[in-house]
Parts: structure tokens; sequence; C-alpha cells
């Protein structure tokens, strides 16, 4: 089936613009992480959710950065106000997430990720 | 402060021969340790994973081992092809009791390269 979407998957733009990334998660999968991944280095946490509730946002850098999941299905991450240091990979995994599972229900899944660059 | 620390960087290995990639952590409280994958301009995939309840898990040529006291892991990889040629990263997770597991702390990965 489907995996984990990303749109757009490259995205320029200038200092002090709003931008906004988008995550289509694998069916019926009800927790949602964002990452952001700098190159060389591993993912790093932002923030993640289960359905529409978010669960831990401690990740998040500062308060231009916000996210949310209005539906339980789609996740929108946004960084108001750009700037250059926000450059990197950012990616959205998303998990079964089932309460209490173990194994494949853990697994969290990535997208191919959207790749921001702040000129 | 990295929660999870990974060695070597980089790692050249012989076709045939084993690649060997360490990890560290201090929570007491991971219960949840994957082994990801990755491959140049696509997202982290699952390799392997193990709890601390067992102290090694196989999965074909992939090996994790798992040693609670030393708070240490590692993935073993037998028979290295060319294939295996990619980014590799250990990360380490809770789980909330009654509830699902949240944010993956990952290592910083390192990078395999096996020569043909």
């Amino acid at each position: 089936g489907a995996g984990v979407s990303q749109s757009p998957r490259y995205k320029v733009t200038k200092r002090g613009q709003d931008v906004a990334l988008r995550c289509d998660p694998i069916s019926g999968h009800v927790s949602l992480y964002w990452y952001r991944q700098a190159l060389g280095q591993g993912p790093e946490f932002l923030t993640y959710f289960n359905y529409e509730a978010q669960q831990d946002k401690s990740g998040l850098p500062n308060d231009r950065f916000s996210a949310e999941r209005p539906e339980g299905s789609i996740s929108t991450l946004t960084i108001q106000r750009t700037e250059q240091r926000d450059s990197a990979m950012y990616r959205c995994a998303s998990s079964l997430g089932l309460v209490g599972g173990r194994g494949s229900e853990e697994t969290q899944y990535f997208g191919p990720g959207t790749r921001l660059l702040v000129l | 402060q990295q929660q999870v620390k990974q060695s070597p960087q980089s790692l050249i290995v012989q076709k045939g021969g084993i690649s060997i990639i360490n990890c560290a952590y201090e929570n007491t409280a991971f219960d949840y340790f994957p082994w990801y994958q990755q491959f140049p301009g696509k997202g982290p995939a699952l390799l392997i994973a193990i709890r601390p309840d067992v102290s090694e898990k196989k999965e074909g040529r992939f090996t994790i081992s798992f040693n609670k006291s030393a708070k240490q892991f590692s993935l073993h990889i037998m028979d290295s092809q060319p294939g295996d040629s990619a980014t590799y990263f250990c990360a380490a997770s809770m789980s909330n009791r009654g509830s699902t597991l949240g944010r993956l702390y990952f290592g910083r990965g390192t990078q395999l390269t096996v020569w043909p």
C-alpha cells in the first residue's frame, strides 16, 4: 500500500516568509511524528500526535514552529518568519500506535521528507 | 545532550566481512531499541528492533546484541554485501504505561561502505 507522503518535496523560501509542510500518513495510523534531519545527522524529534491530539511538542525549537492534525489524519508543520537556520530536511513518520502494542505496531514509517532551504 | 551515542561515524568493510556498529545510552527508561537503514535520498527504514527483555535478536544477516547492564547495544551485519552500503542509525524510545511509544532518540549515524 501507499507509504507516508510529504509535500512539497523541495521548498525554497526567503527569510521572513512562512512555510507550511504537509504530511499524509499511512491510512489508519494513529500516531504521527515530525522530525528534522540535518545533513549527516540523525533525525531530531520535533513533535507528535495521537489522533488529533498533540502529545509532545517539546522538540519544537521555538514558538515560530507549530503543528496541527485537525482530523487525526493529515498533519501540517508550519514555520513562521523563517530563518536561514531553519534550513534542513523535515521528515514525517507514522505508526499504528495501538495502545500497549508490541512489535510491528510500534514501527515508525518515515516519509521521503521535505527539503527546506531558506535564503 | 545526545541521548544515544553511536560509533563509528564511518565504516568500510570488504564484501563478505562483518560490520559492527555500536550504540550506548544513559536513560534506563528506554525500552525499545530499533535500528534504521537509510539510503541516499530516502527516508530511514526500520531494519530490526529489540526490547531489553532479550539479549540478542537475529533476522537473516542482521543481529542486534543488547547488554542491559552496560547500557549498550550493537548491530552486526554478517556476510556484508555492497547493497548494504547505507547510513545506519540506532535509536531508543520509551513506552508510556498503557500508551503508545513516544519520540525516537537517534544516534548520529554510521556511514557503511562495503567494497566488492
